[in-house]
């Protein structure tokens, strides 16, 4: 695998489930974020990871929770969200902050 | 606010010409501008950078002009080609933090 892979790449979930989100990034990178595309909006950051530490957390909801085990993998914990929560979440690496971010192909979340 | 602007939400070019993509900015202490290509069902490729400290960087068909005076960067494709048919986003940032996103132009390269 090379590059930033994410799974599922889709899923769908009731409002009372609890799932995971998976990214992996084989290009050596210090630093991974969530960010989530909704329809006809800008991408917004959620987290951002450095070193393996949170180093941004951008007014996000609890029922969102991140986690980095390691500098290759970041997990999107989901639970009891909500149908406006349904969209793309798009993990990411870069070298560093503020260096090129090489995103993954993004797991399209449906929540009913 | 948003600080990164993308007025035009789609943009139609015959293949061949030139597509010019166009991004505002409103952050001076912005330093760094990223253009990304975002194809359906696929993350966001990066495609070409461009610091403050330069007004012009080019890579094979694709160039990026910034005017720091203006806050304005474009993206020109030439030439145009129909797997060029994508979403554009341009990014700003300052290095050593998050980058800013704009809210993406659709290009249709018309064969």
């Amino acid at each position: 695998e090379t590059g930033v892979t994410q799974t599922p790449r889709h899923l769908v979930m009731g409002m009372t489930n609890k799932k995971s989100l998976k990214c992996e990034q084989h290009l050596g990178h210090n630093a991974m974020y969530w960010y989530k595309q909704s329809a006809k909006k800008p991408l917004e950051l959620m987290f951002v990871y450095s070193l393996e530490e949170r180093v941004e957390n951008n007014s996000v909801p609890s029922r969102f929770s991140p986690e980095c085990p390691n500098s290759s993998h970041l997990f999107l914990h989901l639970h009891t969200l909500q149908p406006e929560d349904s969209a793309l979440y798009l993990c990411a690496s870069s070298q560093d902050r503020g260096r090129p971010l090489y995103f993954g192909p993004g797991t399209r979340l449906t929540v009913t | 606010d948003q600080q990164v602007k993308q007025n035009s939400p789609s943009l139609s070019v015959q293949e061949g010409r030139i597509s010019i993509l166009n991004c505002d900015y409103t952050n001076s202490m912005f330093d760094y501008f990223l253009w990304y290509k975002k194809y359906p069902a696929e993350g966001p490729t990066f495609l070409i950078s461009i610091s403050s400290i330069k007004d012009k960087n080019e890579d094979g068909r694709f160039t990026v002009f910034l005017n720091k005076s203006a806050k304005h960067l474009s993206l020109h494709i030439v030439p145009s080609q129909p797997g060029d048919s994508a979403v554009y986003f341009c990014a700003a940032g300052r290095r050593g933090q998050n980058f800013v996103f704009g809210p993406g132009t659709r290009l249709s390269v018309l064969p």
